[in-house]
């Protein structure tokens, strides 16, 4: 599709798991931003990707998150030792540059039992 | 520190009136953008409008206006004679840099619209 897309739109988890998420962007965009979006809140930015490099990871919350994109274009974001309050839905968004429109993909729900 | 406040959690009208969005904002920086994004129950956001802290002129677009007052650092949103496919959450968001990139977000406002 022509769009930022984003799997698995569901993931269900256990505390202490590992989970990846994945994020497609929209072909062409240099840049790759990741957001977490917790019930009934705005989106809180995590990590910001200019090309392969991450430009910006001052939202990630801790050490446990880790985010890649090694070609510059697909991206994963990984949690190591999933907690209850990592439930959220991550969601990916994608500009052409650094100055451009954001385009959002419809999200990873991740849900930590 | 910067900050926004949708002080409406959620707001219901009947098709064809008319809503406005409140959004305030706090930044210390002079120059920054506001932006609007809408949420529709698919998840995605839907980029509206972006206003840079310089200009102050109103805007409209269709059924959609947006009101910029920096004396009250408010950025308020209008939709004239709703309907059911405005339904959905809207967010307003600040930025203190030229690019998207790390916007900070209100708690956003659910509109619903019953036919």
């Amino acid at each position: 599709g022509a769009g930022v897309s984003q799997t698995p739109s569901n993931k269900v988890t256990e505390k202490g798991k590992y989970v990846e998420l994945r994020c497609d962007p929209i072909s062409g965009h240099t840049a790759l931003y990741w957001y977490r979006q917790s019930l009934g809140q705005g989106p809180e930015f995590l990590i910001y990707f200019q090309g392969t490099g991450a430009a910006d990871d001052s939202g990630l919350p801790n050490d446990r998150f880790f985010a890649v994109r090694p070609e510059g274009s697909v991206s994963t974001l990984k949690i190591q030792r999933t907690e209850r309050g990592d439930s959220a839905v991550y969601l990916c968004a994608s500009s052409l540059d650094p100055t451009g429109e954001l385009f959002f993909g419809e999200g990873s729900r991740l849900t930590v039992l | 520190a910067q900050k926004v406040t949708q002080a409406q959690t959620e707001i219901s009208v009947v098709e064809k009136e008319d809503v406005t969005l409140d959004c305030v904002y706090e930044t210390r920086d002079t120059t920054y953008y506001l932006f609007w994004y809408k949420q529709p129950p698919s998840g995605e956001l839907v980029f509206l409008i972006r206003r840079n802290s310089f200009d102050e002129q109103n805007e409209i677009s269709g059924r959609y206006s947006w009101n910029f007052q920096k004396s009250t650092s408010s950025f308020n949103f209008t939709i004239t004679a709703s309907q059911v496919v405005d339904s959905a959450v809207y967010f307003c968001a600040l930025s203190e840099q030229p690019g998207y990139s790390t916007l900070t977000f209100g708690k956003g406002t659910m509109l619903l619209v019953s036919p």
